[in-house]
């Protein structure tokens, strides 16, 4: 099975600045399909991001951006200008492109936004 | 508005009851999925199931069951068997094979004993 690694349990911002959020996974496979979600406190799971391995430009929406290295098998979740509602656990998750049918996900990060 | 509906949002188990988790979805979804989450452990996968009348057992399904008769609906029973039941329950669900697709989840039902 794969592995998904969030080494940082808890992250902390100021508000406006810029964090970056660490994910590595172990696989072997070269197809597969790699997501962020968002846990606020409510607890519904939000997609943040979708990253396809085939596709060597990484993916943005809005203010999030990845930094997916393949080759070191690490994808990093970048928040800039960071407010007050991006507070929230994230979990960065794996999906095989082959078999595609689980998800394996990492611990999670908790992240704290000051103001 | 097509979803994945859970309910309880709360529910309590006392010594020695089963109880069960429901989880419905409308999005003609093939793949669904249940998940515990506890503090610090991130989504453990429970049981999965790709088709109706089919289920596999995911990483922590001792002391669980599940049953898929119907494409809509993948209830989770929490059994007697399982000593340790309190967490936060998630429902998910997936387009299957297209393996691009997302999960998409319910709001899940937090679990506590009595």
């Amino acid at each position: 099975a794969q592995t998904v690694t969030q080494s940082q349990p808890e992250m902390s911002v100021q508000e406006a600045e810029t964090v970056t959020l660490s994910c590595t996974y172990d696989t072997s496979e070269s197809d597969y399909y790699l997501f962020w979600y968002k846990q606020p406190p409510s607890r519904q799971m939000i997609l943040v991001i979708r990253q396809e391995a085939y596709k060597q430009q990484n993916a943005t929406e809005n203010r999030f951006s990845v930094n997916f290295q393949k080759a070191a098998k690490s994808f990093s979740l970048k928040i800039s200008d960071s407010q007050l509602g991006d507070a929230a656990m994230y979990f960065c998750a794996y999906r095989s492109g082959g078999t595609g049918n689980q998800f394996y996900f990492g611990t999670g990060t908790s992240l704290t936004v000051i103001p | 508005d097509g979803g994945i509906t859970q309910s309880p949002k709360y529910l309590f188990r006392k010594e020695g009851q089963n109880v069960t988790l429901s989880c419905e979805q409308n999005l003609n979804h093939d793949a669904m999925y249940w998940y515990r989450q506890d503090p610090g452990q991130g989504l453990r996968l429970i049981y999965y199931s790709q088709i109706v009348n089919d289920f596999q057992k995911g990483d922590i399904a001792e002391g669980y069951s599940v049953s898929r008769e119907k494409k809509e609906s993948f209830p989770l029973t929490v059994t007697s068997a399982q000593k340790n039941p309190t967490a936060f329950y998630l429902c998910a669900s997936t387009i299957f094979p297209r393996v691009e697709e997302k999960l998409f989840f319910g709001s899940g039902t937090q679990l506590s004993v009595l």
